[in-house]
């Protein structure tokens, strides 16, 4: 079936450092992926999405692209600020629309 | 209208209560989605609605009951809950279809605590 493998955290950053969080995935077909954020006593948010190989996605100043071969969405971005500590779940969709996560990654930006 | 709205925002119940957990959307989703969360762990699928017909049951036990009375509500019905049913409680909408491209919309989530 399908997995997601998310980057062991949690990841600790100054702020202005460079971020990146790591995500592959096992799909059968061709999958969307997505970047889920979470920020503490809050829902997910979608941050960025892409559905086709070679997309680029991005928000905020985050960036991440699908690559079908290496089968990664690795998530980026130049300078971190303290607001972007949360945890972030990569996640792919598959054609039955269902959704499935990664293990999600505690970031924690120091001022 | 991009918004998922849940009440009661945090829901404190002992063993022997009834209580319930409300979602709507406005976006003309027609499928809705009931999640478990808990820390620091990625969402659990319990529940997903299609049409406002259930269809998808992840084996939740019955203590769990979800409805969905229209297109844009959606409850989960709890019922002689234990204290490992603590968890955040996330409610979902996306467009229907086997499409990939279908993005789901999360609520903030019910915080639940049972005593």
């Amino acid at each position: 079936g399908d997995s997601v493998t998310q980057m062991e955290g949690p990841v600790t950053l100054s702020e202005e450092a460079f971020l990146t969080i790591n995500c592959t995935y096992t799909a059968t077909g061709y999958p969307s992926l997505f970047w889920y954020v979470q920020y503490p006593g809050e829902g997910l948010q979608l941050l960025l999405k892409a559905t086709k190989a070679d997309d680029k996605g991005s928000n905020k100043g985050f960036e991440a692209t699908y690559r079908k071969e290496t089968t990664s969405f690795h998530l980026e971005k130049g300078s971190v600020q303290v607001s972007d500590s949360a945890v972030y779940f990569c996640a792919l969709s598959d054609r039955g629309g269902q959704l499935t996560f990664g293990s999600g990654t505690q970031l924690t930006v120091l001022p | 209208d991009t918004e998922v709205t849940q009440t009661p925002k945090h829901l404190v119940m002992g063993m022997t209560n009834k209580k319930s957990l409300k979602c709507e959307q406005h976006m003309g989703h027609r499928a809705m989605y009931w999640y478990k969360q808990k820390a620091k762990k990625p969402p659990e699928l319990m529940f997903v609605y299609s049409y406002e017909k259930l269809s998808i049951n992840e084996s939740v036990p019955s203590r769990f009951s979800p409805e969905c009375p229209n297109s844009s509500l959606l409850n989960l019905h709890l019922h002689a809950l234990q204290p490992e049913d603590s968890a955040l409680y996330l409610c979902a909408s996306s467009q229907v279809g086997r499409d990939p491209y279908n993005e789901q919309f999360f609520g903030p989530g019910t915080r639940l605590t049972v005593l």
